[in-house]
């Protein structure tokens, strides 16, 4: 595998569940983002980590629990998501983060709907 | 807070026309990113620019940051079904990434 990927693509789940969304990256970088994607509204910012260490949380709903175990995997832990959580989430990497001479590199992205 | 506006929203060409996307920023922009987006798929950087003035191309995919530093535009010649998706603007926003709405783009054959 190469580049950065993304498990599941896609998922279903209820209010009441817990699940877990899955990022890896092959690109040897330091820093690791997550997006969500709504439809009609720009990409936002969710987490960043810049090795290992969360460096910015965007004021996200603690439904979301992001967890970096090591440089080259990003988890985004679910539980009790509402239905207006449903987008596409996408992770990506760079070298660090140190803004905006620093290309970022994405996933596929996880199309999550709350039923 | 910086924002960035794209223009148009959305955009529907015959297949070899050429077409321009412009993204408008609140503030000067330091960094101008583009990435292009398949439907429901991930971001496929396109190219990055800098400078006021700067210009780059990529096949037939061309993009500018003006002078005074707060608007891009992507141009693309002789369009093709292939150019067909979502285009984004990027910027760094105080150390953050933070992104235009998209640009839909159509191309009919």
């Amino acid at each position: 595998e190469t580049g950065v990927t993304q498990t599941p693509r896609h998922l279903v789940m209820g209010m009441t569940n817990k699940k877990s969304l899955k990022c890896e990256q092959h690109l040897g970088h330091n820093a690791m983002y997550w997006y969500k994607q709504s439809a009609k509204k720009p990409l936002e910012l969710m987490f960043v980590y810049n090795f290992k260490e969360q460096t910015e949380n965007n004021s996200v709903p603690s439904r979301f629990s992001p967890e970096c175990p090591n440089s080259s995997h990003l988890f985004l832990h679910l539980h009790t998501l509402q239905p207006e959580d449903s987008a596409l989430y996408l992770c990506a990497s760079s070298q660090d983060d140190g803004g905006a001479y620093n290309e970022q590199f994405f996933g596929p992205g996880t199309r999550l709907t709350v039923l | 807070s910086q924002e960035l506006e794209q223009s148009p929203q959305s955009l529907i060409v015959q297949e070899g026309k050429n077409l321009t996307i412009n993204c408008t920023s609140s503030k000067t922009l330091y960094g101008l990113y583009w990435y292009k987006q398949k439907y429901g798929e991930g971001l496929i950087f396109l190219m990055m620019l800098q400078k006021g003035g700067e210009e780059k191309s990529h096949e037939k995919i061309t993009a500018k940051l003006d002078e005074k530093k707060q608007q891009s535009s992507l141009h693309i010649t002789a369009s093709q079904p292939s150019h067909a998706g979502i285009y984004l603007c990027g910027a760094d926003a105080g150390g953050k990434l933070i992104f235009g709405q998209g640009t839909e783009l159509s191309v009919k054959p």
